[in-house]
Formats: structure tokens, C-alpha cells, sequence
């Protein structure tokens, strides 16, 4: 079954920092999605990546898919404390459309 | 009001007791999931249905049901409670229609079995 892997597992930064997170799968990637999660409540969709060496931009945050698409990084520039929160990858398992989450990233933003 | 709604909130219950959570979206979606999340392990798919017909267990569906009453309904039943049933609940939809497997998640479900 396919696994994705979430580096690193949590995360401290000065605010104004820049920051990457990654998310590695075991297989190739039918679909790659970012999420975040503000601690003990739902995960709001951020980001949707299908093609390989694909790249989108939302404000701040940038994502990218590798040309293999089995790699994934989320890159937060200039970072402030409204960035703070859990971010987690989700991928569509095999093509199955059923999605899949990696453990998550947990992102302290100090002032 | 939010596209997918999880009642209760927050739920304390005790061990053997039988619990429903409900899910209910106004999205039209044809698909709805549940996962439970606990610290360090990220989101686990317990079940999943594509249409009101299609139900499918997903990864940890031992010691948990569920019902598609509707199209914008969903429940998931812990038939005898247990302590590690203990975690945070997700409901969550998509759209066959739109290719893609975006999910929309409700706020949670924050269950606590003593």
C-alpha cells in the first residue's frame, strides 16, 4: 500500500523565517494535495498538485511536485505566527480515489 | 453554516457504551469519508463511501460502522466503546465529478472513552 512520509515532524522558527517541508511517497503520485490544520480543529485545503514539476503559489506558500512525482515540498517564505498549525499531504492511494494522509508537519512560528 | 457538519463536537462516553457520529454536507457530493486522527500518526481512513449504495472499509475499520442514510449523510457507530477509541474524528467529502480526490473535512469530532 502506498505511504507518504512528512519531514520533519515538527518545526520551530523565528517569524520572518523561511521554511520547507516534504512529503515523500512510496509510489508515484496520482495526485498530491496540502492541507492545514490549526490545532484540534478540520484541515482547510491549500494546495493541489497533479503534474510532475508542477509548482503553485498561494500568498506565502509555495508547493511543488517533482518531475518523478513522488516528491512533494511545501515552502513558506517570510514566515509569520498566523502560518503556525499542523500542515499534512494527502495523495490519491493508487488511482483508487481514496486519500491518504502522511502523519503531518507541526510548524511553531515565534515572534 | 459549514459545508460538512459533525455533531456532537465533543463527546465523552464510557467503555462498552454503543456511540453514533453523524455527518451531514450540503456540498452534493457523492463521496464521504471518515478518519480518525491521533498525535503522530497523522489522518487513518476508517471508511469510505462513493455512492449511497458503496460503503468500503478503509484501513482501521475494526471496531467501527457505518451508514450512508443519504447522499449528504454519513454516520460512523462505535458499537462497544474502548479507550483507544479515544482520538479526534473526521468526516469528509468529494466530488467523482471533478477528477480530482479534493476532500472538504467538517471541524471534528473530539472523542474521549474513559
Amino acid at each position: 500500500s502506498q505511504e507518504l512520509e512528512q519531514s520533519p515532524q515538527s518545526l520551530i522558527v523565528q517569524e520572518g523565517k523561511n521554511l520547507t517541508i516534504n512529503c515523500t511517497s512510496s509510489k508515484t503520485l496520482y495526485g498530491l494535495y496540502w492541507y492545514k490544520q490549526k490545532y484540534g480543529e478540520g484541515l482547510i485545503f491549500l494546495m493541489m498538485l497533479q503534474k510532475g514539476g508542477e509548482e503553485k503559489s498561494h500568498e506565502k506558500i509555495t508547493a511543488k511536485l517533482d518531475e518523478k512525482k513522488q516528491q512533494s515540498s511545501l515552502h513558506i517564505t517570510a514566515s509569520q505566527p498566523s502560518h503556525a498549525g499542523i500542515y499534512l499531504c494527502g495523495a490519491d492511494s493508487g488511482g483508487y480515489n481514496k486519500l491518504i494522509f502522511g502523519a503531518g508537519t507541526r510548524l511553531a512560528v515565534h515572534p | 453554516d459549514a459545508d460538512v457538519t459533525q455533531t456532537p463536537r465533543n463527546r465523552i462516553t464510557k467503555t462498552g457504551k454503543r456511540i453514533m457520529l453523524e455527518c451531514s454536507q450540503t456540498k452534493g457530493h457523492d463521496r464521504m469519508y471518515w478518519y480518525r486522527q491521533d498525535p503522530g500518526l497523522g489522518l487513518r481512513l476508517i471508511y469510505y463511501s462513493f455512492d449511497v449504495k458503496d460503503i468500503n472499509k478503509g484501513e482501521i475499520s475494526d471496531g467501527y460502522s457505518v451508514s450512508r442514510q443519504a447522499q449528504a449523510k454519513f454516520s460512523l457507530s462505535l458499537e462497544s466503546a474502548i479507550p483507544n477509541q479515544t482520538a479526534l474524528y473526521f468526516c469528509a467529502t468529494s466530488d467523482s465529478g471533478t477528477g480530482n480526490t479534493e476532500a472538504f473535512f467538517g471541524q471534528g469530532t473530539r472523542l474521549t472513552v474513559v
